[in-house]
């Protein structure tokens, strides 16, 4: 059963950091990129970031200002999102989803998605 | 960044009428060198993450029921529920993937 999981949210401050996790089961995961998406509670979806299978290439939305870095483990089947300067506009729900798309390729469409895990950005 | 506008808003239909969503996007999402319009859409139940449910415009990922259908090419599409049932209450999001990927707001399907 491919599923993914998320990990990691909580309540923090304004300017600090943040690691978030997914892991990944059921599928080959070093075959496929893999996307960071957030929805704030009760709005629209935004994209955050894009990582191909092998690692070489990483994408990322230009709204974040360069604050997030995306990463993937293949030998244990997770993905992260290092979140750095956070502020309270960087509060939602943040998904993990799997690439449409197999091999050395994104096609930016997601077939797999997480539950989520939510991260609250607050003094 | 390519723009997503959806229409309605929202919408309630009877079981078994049909559903009609439309997405529209600032600039054309086909690509001419493989005739292909590069747009998803998605549901999403309440409390729930958003599920796939077409993509390439038309094409229904596996094991959605074929009363999903998706129409359209260039900057026009549309998500047809040809006759709704009491679990396709949900939002429905069009996303592009022609460019850095971007979503519709989403449209909310209740029953009339």
């Amino acid at each position: 059963q491919v599923q993914l999981a998320e990990s990691g949210g909580g309540v923090v401050q304004p300017g600090t950091s943040l690691r978030l996790s997914c892991a990944a089961s059921g599928f080959i995961f070093s075959n496929y990129a893999m996307h960071w998406v957030r929805q704030v509670p009760g709005k629209g979806l935004q994209w955050v970031a894009v990582i191909l299978n092998d690692g070489s290439a990483k994408y990322y939305s230009d709204s974040l200002g360069g604050r997030f870095t995306i990463s993937r483990d293949n030998f244990n089947n997770a993905l992260h999102l290092q979140m750095t300067s956070l502020t309270p506009e960087d509060t939602a729900v943040y998904y993990c989803a799997k690439d449409v798309a197999v091999g050395f390729s994104r096609m930016d469409c997601m077939d797999v998605w997480g539950k989520g895990t939510t991260v609250t950005v607050s003094s | 960044d390519i723009v997503m506008t959806q229409s309605p808003d929202s919408l309630a239909v009877s079981l078994g009428e049909r559903a009609t969503i439309n997405c529209k996007s600032s600039q054309s999402v086909l690509y001419s060198s493989n005739n292909k319009n590069y747009l998803a859409w998605y549901q999403q139940r309440p409390g729930q993450p958003p599920k796939l449910l077409i993509y390439w415009a038309s094409t229904r990922e596996s094991g959605v029921p074929d009363r999903f259908s998706g129409s359209g090419s260039g900057t026009d599409f549309t998500l047809t529920i040809s006759s709704l049932q009491a679990e396709d209450v949900a939002v429905y999001f069009c996303q592009q993937y022609y460019r850095t990927p971007t979503f519709g707001p989403g449209t909310k399907v209740n029953i009339k």
